[in-house]
């Protein structure tokens, strides 16, 4: 149980496009998402934290404009990278905080190339 | 500032060669450590969760420790399909709710 399902898996797009990710939770139902953001050799860090019905947080440094979060079911959260540049390549994931004794799920990742 | 951090950054074992990788923690009031094991291009798969000083957890080759400073992932006779980067993440007293995870350390077993 308590399932994150994440799509696409990889997305390549032409500079300047938007790219729409989804995260739906598929047995349970996520109240909150954390988005983080995962470059090369680094660390799984904290862009935004969405919460349902509610304005999502953003992390000192992550541009709220750019990207977008919605959250507007217990099930679905998305992230919209608009007007994306190269420098926004990197490895998205989407966790929710779950009362399973794992804790936290994981969605499975999204690989960004932007050209 | 809630800091967690892993060593060594890689590490080649041949495969039944045991190991341990470390990972040591800053964070106002820990409220769970969590080790997870991730695959190239893949979100983290779940292994342990510890909460106090002292605790352990096994699961299969793997085993987890807890100090008030750091935690220990041993791994006994490691195989080839052990190889993956395993991270170390805190969840603290001061965060809203989410993990800060460490680099990573990227283990490789050799046949």
């Amino acid at each position: 149980g308590a399932v994150v399902s994440q799509h696409p898996s990889r997305v390549i797009c032409k500079s300047g496009t938007s790219v729409k990710i989804e995260c739906r939770s598929l047995d349970f139902q996520a109240t909150t998402m954390f988005w983080y953001r995962q470059f090369p050799k680094q660390s799984l860090m904290l862009m935004a934290t969405s919460n349902e019905g509610s304005k999502a947080t953003y992390e000192q440094g992550v541009e709220k404009d750019k990207f977008l979060i919605n959250h507007a079911s217990l099930t679905l959260s998305t992230l919209t990278v608009t007007s994306a540049h190269p420098e926004d390549s990197s490895f998205y994931i989407c966790s929710a905080p779950t009362t399973t004794n794992y804790g936290y799920t994981f969605g499975s990742g999204t690989r960004l190339t932007v050209v | 500032e809630d800091q967690v951090t892993q060593s060594p950054e890689a590490l080649r074992l041949q495969e039944g060669e045991s190991s341990s990788l470390n990972c040591s923690y800053t964070v106002s009031g820990l409220r769970g450590l969590f080790w997870y094991r991730q695959d190239p291009g893949k979100g983290p798969e779940f292994l342990f969760t510890l909460y106090s000083a002292g605790e352990e957890k096994e699961k299969e080759r793997l085993k987890a420790t807890l100090t008030k400073k750091e935690s220990f992932l041993h791994i006994t006779a490691p195989k080839p399909e052990d190889s993956a980067t395993y991270l170390c993440a805190v969840r603290s007293g001061g965060s809203q709710g989410n993990l800060i995870f460490g680099k990573g350390t990227k283990l490789s077993v050799k046949p």
